[in-house]
């Protein structure tokens, strides 16, 4: 099953609004991480958040980290139409002595111009 | 740098065919890990290698498989293919190991029909 679990599924608000997902998942952590993808193509890297830290800030996202709630949120700020993309978070998972990254299903956000 | 690069970018076959897929990463990075997107079961992990070696499996069956060079590029092969196995395959590169950041390629989306 997936370990990281995004919500909403889809997102849809005006340009300059603010956009927050949520992130939850299962296991224990070392880190976090939120990947970008447009439409069909490969995924970039946003942000990384390790087990220790609560907030990290990024240009206009600013993330956070609840290992108690076991659960993430990533804030756009003053969004853009370019902003508009799929946003996954994923943990890392220990398997089989190495570690893995896993995904969630993501959010799909669109900013309306 | 230069990126993830992925060969082919688009790949049409048919049904009980068999594929083989490329990448090569970020030069140094020796971690290289696979990834099949679809709409419905999002982003699932195949596997990883590192060093030449797999170092990680996903849960898929046995018709894929996967192989990394001594200048740590990869392949990865589908034999017999299903119509289900029509994806986005993803690959991804990290310095060292899979749960830290990944930086992907553009993706090879193959249809099977």
């Amino acid at each position: 099953s997936q370990q990281g679990e995004e919500d909403p599924q889809a997102l849809s608000i005006q340009e300059g609004e603010n956009a927050t997902m949520n992130c939850s998942y299962k296991t224990s952590i070392n880190n976090l991480q939120w990947y970008r993808q447009n439409s069909g193509r490969g995924l970039v890297h946003l942000i990384l958040i390790r087990s220790n830290e609560r907030e990290k800030h990024s240009g206009r996202l600013r993330v956070t980290l609840d290992t108690s709630k076991k659960s993430s949120s990533l804030l756009i700020t003053a969004s853009r139409a370019a902003d508009t993309a799929s946003y996954f978070c994923a943990t890392d998972a220990l398997q089989g002595g190495s570690e893995k990254l896993v995904f969630g299903k993501g959010t799909k956000l669109t900013v309306n111009p | 740098k230069a990126g993830v690069t992925q060969t082919p970018r688009y790949l049409i076959k048919t049904r009980g065919q068999q594929v083989t897929l490329s990448c090569s990463p970020i030069s140094g990075h020796r971690s290289v890990s696979w990834y099949q997107q679809t709409p419905g079961q999002g982003l699932q992990f195949l596997f990883e290698y590192f060093s030449e070696t797999q170092r990680n499996k996903g849960n898929f069956p046995g018709r894929f498989s996967g192989r990394q060079f001594s200048n740590s590029r990869s392949e990865m092969n589908v034999s017999t293919l299903e119509l289900g196995d029509s994806a986005l395959y993803l690959c991804a590169s990290s310095v060292r190991t899979g749960g830290e950041t990944q930086y992907f390629g553009p993706g090879t989306r193959l249809l099977v029909l």
